[in-house]
């Protein structure tokens, strides 16, 4: 119930294309839904960030799409470049939970190509 | 502002040894956590800290422990070292509860 699958686990996009990236959780009592960017050698850093009272929420080229009756988000990067080749984590957090305790998926590891 | 900082950021050690991992949060920040990043497991909750206190513990055992000291830098110290437990450790901070999360670059660390 705690865990957080995330899919694909590698992507490969041309420049210019669409990027999706999916999650799916078991856990109603999550209440924050963060992505996370990783560089190689790098920490992950905090890309946008939903919570479940809104199904959308975009930044720049990012987007996330939350469905909160299938218990799925989404992470779309539009325009994907290839500075956009980096690891990709979704995560989420209990209601009440502090930030220091977020459930991680696994990673998609995305490659734009020019 | 300075980011997250970890220190030191590579670390080889030998099995049977102990390691202490040290992180200084962002300034004005009181929580600190601790994550293990290995590309089997991912990333993975190790414990929080705020104001000096563990406020959430993952599921390690033991060997892993951490402290928080008064001006919120923290450490993690690891006992009996193990080959899997070479890993990437991660610290993260934030100003408290229901705020982001920022990460440090981690600390690479090799068991042999």
């Amino acid at each position: 119930q705690q865990q957080v699958k995330q899919s694909p686990q590698s992507l490969i996009v041309q420049k210019g294309g669409i990027s999706i990236i999916n999650c799916a959780y078991e856990n109603t009592a999550f209440d924050y839904f963060p992505w996370y960017q990783q560089f190689p050698g790098k920490g992950p850093a905090l890309l946008i960030a939903i919570r479940p009272d809104v199904s959308e929420k975009k930044e720049g080229r990012f987007t996330i799409s939350f469905n909160k009756s299938a218990k799925q988000f989404s992470l779309h990067i539009m325009d994907s470049q290839p500075g956009d080749s980096a690891t990709y984590f979704c995560a989420a957090r209990s209601i009440g939970g502090s930030q220091g305790n977020l459930i991680f998926g696994k990673g998609t590891k995305l490659s734009v190509k020019p | 502002k300075a980011g997250v900082t970890q220190t030191p950021r590579y670390l080889i050690k030998t099995r049977g040894q102990q390691v202490t991992l040290s992180c200084s949060p962002i300034s004005g920040h009181r929580s600190v956590s601790w994550y293990q990043q290995t590309p089997g497991q991912g990333l993975q909750f190790l414990f929080e800290y705020f104001s000096e206190t563990q406020r959430n513990k993952g599921n390690f055992p033991g060997r892993f422990s951490g402290r928080q000291f008064s001006n919120s830098r923290s450490e993690m110290n690891v006992s009996t070292l193990e080959l899997g437990d070479s890993a990437l450790y991660l610290c993260a901070s934030s100003s408290g509860t229901n705020t982001e999360a920022f990460f440090g670059q981690g600390t690479r660390l090799t068991v042999v």
